[in-house]
Parts: C-alpha cells; sequence; structure tokens
C-alpha cells in the first residue's frame, strides 16, 4: 500500500485551458475527498465520494469544476476554461471511515 | 458553518524544548479533531487524531488534549527535534468533513 497517488504532481496551463488531475486512493478506502489549498491557507472542503456516488460539493466548486469517480476506485478533477484564480494546490484524500489520508496534491499554476 | 482558528502562526523553540499549538472551533456538534504535519512534497500526514468523548490522547511525543466546553483543542510537542519542523495544521470535522484551521509554521533550531 503506497498511500494516496495524485497525478501529475505539477502542471502549468495557460488561462483558458482544460486541466484534469487524478487521484488514486488507498486500495479499499470507499470514500474519496478532494480539497484545495491556497498559499498561507488550510485545505478547503471541494467535493466527496462515496464509493461512485458524489454526495457533497462545496459552494466553492464553481460550474466549471467537475469530478468523478466512475467504478468507485480512481477520481478524476477537470476544471475547465481556467482562471488565476484557480492556481493552487489540489489535494485528494482517502478513507475507509474516519480517518482521512491526503496525497502529496497537485500544484496548478495558470498563466 | 464551522469556523476553526488556530494559534500562533508561526512558532520557533530551541531542540529539545516544547511546542504547543492552540485551535479553537465553532460548531459545538463537531465530535472528530485530527492534527497533520505537513512538509513540503510529503502531503500532509495524519500525525494525531481524538475524538469529542476523550479528553486526552497521547503516542510518544505528540499529545492532544480537548476541552469541549471551552471548544477549544491543542497539539503538545515534547523534546522537540528539527525534523519535527513543519507547518502544522488542526481540523474539525461534524458531518465528515474537515474544516482546517490556517496552519502554524513550527521551526526548530539545534
Amino acid at each position: 500500500d503506497t498511500g494516496v497517488s495524485q497525478d501529475p504532481r505539477h502542471k502549468i496551463t495557460k488561462r483558458g485551458q482544460n486541466v484534469t488531475f487524478r487521484c488514486d486512493p488507498i486500495s479499499e478506502h470507499n470514500r474519496l475527498y478532494w480539497y484545495r489549498q491556497t498559499l498561507g491557507q488550510g485545505p478547503e472542503f471541494l467535493t466527496y465520494f462515496q464509493n461512485e456516488a458524489q454526495l457533497e460539493k462545496s459552494r466553492l466548486l464553481s460550474d466549471r469544476f467537475s469530478a468523478e469517480r466512475p467504478k468507485g476506485s480512481f477520481s478524476t478533477l477537470e476544471i475547465q476554461r481556467t482562471e488565476q484564480g484557480d492556481s493552487a494546490m489540489y489535494l485528494c484524500a482517502s478513507s475507509p471511515g474516519t480517518r482521512k489520508y491526503f496525497g502529496a496534491g497537485t500544484r496548478l499554476s495558470v498563466l | 458553518g464551522e469556523n476553526v482558528e488556530q494559534h500562533p502562526s508561526t512558532l520557533s523553540v530551541q531542540e529539545g524544548d516544547s511546542a504547543v499549538i492552540k485551535c479553537t472551533y465553532s460548531d459545538s456538534a463537531s465530535n472528530y479533531f485530527p492534527w497533520y504535519k505537513q512538509e513540503l512534497g510529503k502531503g500532509s500526514q495524519l500525525i494525531i487524531d481524538i475524538r469529542s468523548n476523550v479528553g486526552e490522547k497521547k503516542d510518544q511525543r505528540i499529545a492532544v488534549t480537548l476541552n469541549k466546553t471551552a471548544k477549544h483543542f491543542s497539539l503538545h510537542i515534547t523534546e522537540t527535534q528539527p525534523e519535527d519542523s513543519a507547518v502544522y495544521f488542526c481540523a474539525a470535522s461534524t458531518d465528515d468533513k474537515l474544516i482546517f484551521g490556517t496552519g502554524t509554521r513550527l521551526q526548530v533550531f539545534p
């Protein structure tokens, strides 16, 4: 078990482009979370899956953001028409219950 | 909604001294309080957690205390070592999503 894996680790894109991030949770963890962290702040909740069902979305998740977990295993987070304000670290966490285990994150820079 | 405040924002200690980081939360229904250590390139490591039915928990040099009445909880690190240098985040949870504090940058000087 290698922990929560996120890919890519870094992404630089131009404003207006679409980007997609992937998260592979710890195997057999049925819950998967996406958080966003900006400089000097703590992580902020974006959305959460239990198996393949997306159970909650934060108001931070505008309609340009979409997340999927098609088979209840890995998840993808897509941002369409990126804006400079989307620049942040995107963190994924998985959980078998209460404790949540985070990946190293994907750092997005929008130029 | 839940709000978590964390103090101090930076903390410098001499190796071997103790470090204490404090957090307060607003939602009295919060029932789970984890602490994470964040190091550059390594992500966030869960170092200790406590549930609302427990007042104190210890794991080697790390301890967490919870005061439900005052709605605050604290992280205590004893005999600090240079490798304890990192950013520490507290969090509170009511409904399965974590609300984080703004972090404390701990520097341990040899």
